[in-house]
């Protein structure tokens, strides 16, 4: 399977508290990119990051991306209670035309 | 700016039942369309996308169809539920670059089959 893996699955923080989720992927790509989704709800996009950067930044989020080790990695700096949510990473992998979702980690931050 | 409904909210089918989501994008044209499915715990499914009226590319082979009869209308369709069709249908559309662009989603359709 093509699907990329976030981790942790599951991620419990205080609010202030940093949190960071993991996304591996297995085949070159065009790019990444992370989205968010409420308990019930779409999917919110919230950052893309191509193959060629390996930072990006949107207010209390950054990206990185390592393509030699075929990770990207989300930080979210002093986490607050309406962050809880689950995230999900999608590979454009390269001479596919649609993105894969990987299963996503859950954060809860607790005020 | 440019919208995304899709209808309904909620819906409990019986087994064998036929089935009908609509998705509507407002505000841009040409946009590429896809219907996914996220069952509890998972990950997103792509069932189906369409980069224009009448284009349909299917992802998974299974007992569900989809149709574009409109550049800006996606349509999933079921002739007779199966219980393993339960789940989170979610519509979304992008600029025509495809996977360039972000992904806008609808707020999705929870479809129980009983």
């Amino acid at each position: 399977s093509q699907q990329g893996e976030e981790d942790p699955q599951a991620l419990s923080i205080q609010e202030g508290e940093n949190a960071t989720m993991n996304c591996s992927y297995k085949t070159s790509i065009n790019n990444l990119q992370w989205y968010r989704q409420n308990s019930g709800r779409g999917l919110v996009h919230l950052i893309l990051i191509r193959s060629n950067e390996r930072e990006k930044h949107s207010g209390r989020l950054r990206v990185t991306l390592d393509t030699s080790k075929k990770s990207s990695s989300l930080l979210i700096t002093a986490s607050r209670a309406a962050d809880t949510a689950s995230y999900f990473c999608a590979t454009a992998y390269s001479g596919y035309s649609t993105l894969t979702f990987g299963k996503g980690t859950m954060l809860l931050v607790s005020p | 700016s440019q919208t995304i409904h899709q209808w309904p909210a909620t819906l409990v089918q019986p087994v064998g039942s036929p089935l009908s989501l609509e998705c509507t994008v407002e505000g841009t044209s040409n946009p590429n369309l896809y219907w996914y499915r996220q069952a509890a715990g998972r990950g997103l499914q792509l069932l189906f996308y369409s980069v224009g009226i009448g284009q349909i590319s299917s992802e998974v082979p299974q007992n569900l169809s989809a149709s574009r009869p409109q550049d800006r209308q996606f349509i999933l369709s079921s002739k007779k539920l199966l219980l393993s069709d339960s789940g989170f249908y979610l519509c979304a559309w992008t600029r025509t670059e495809g996977y360039n662009s972000p992904l806008h989603f609808g707020n999705g359709t929870r479809l129980t089959v009983t």
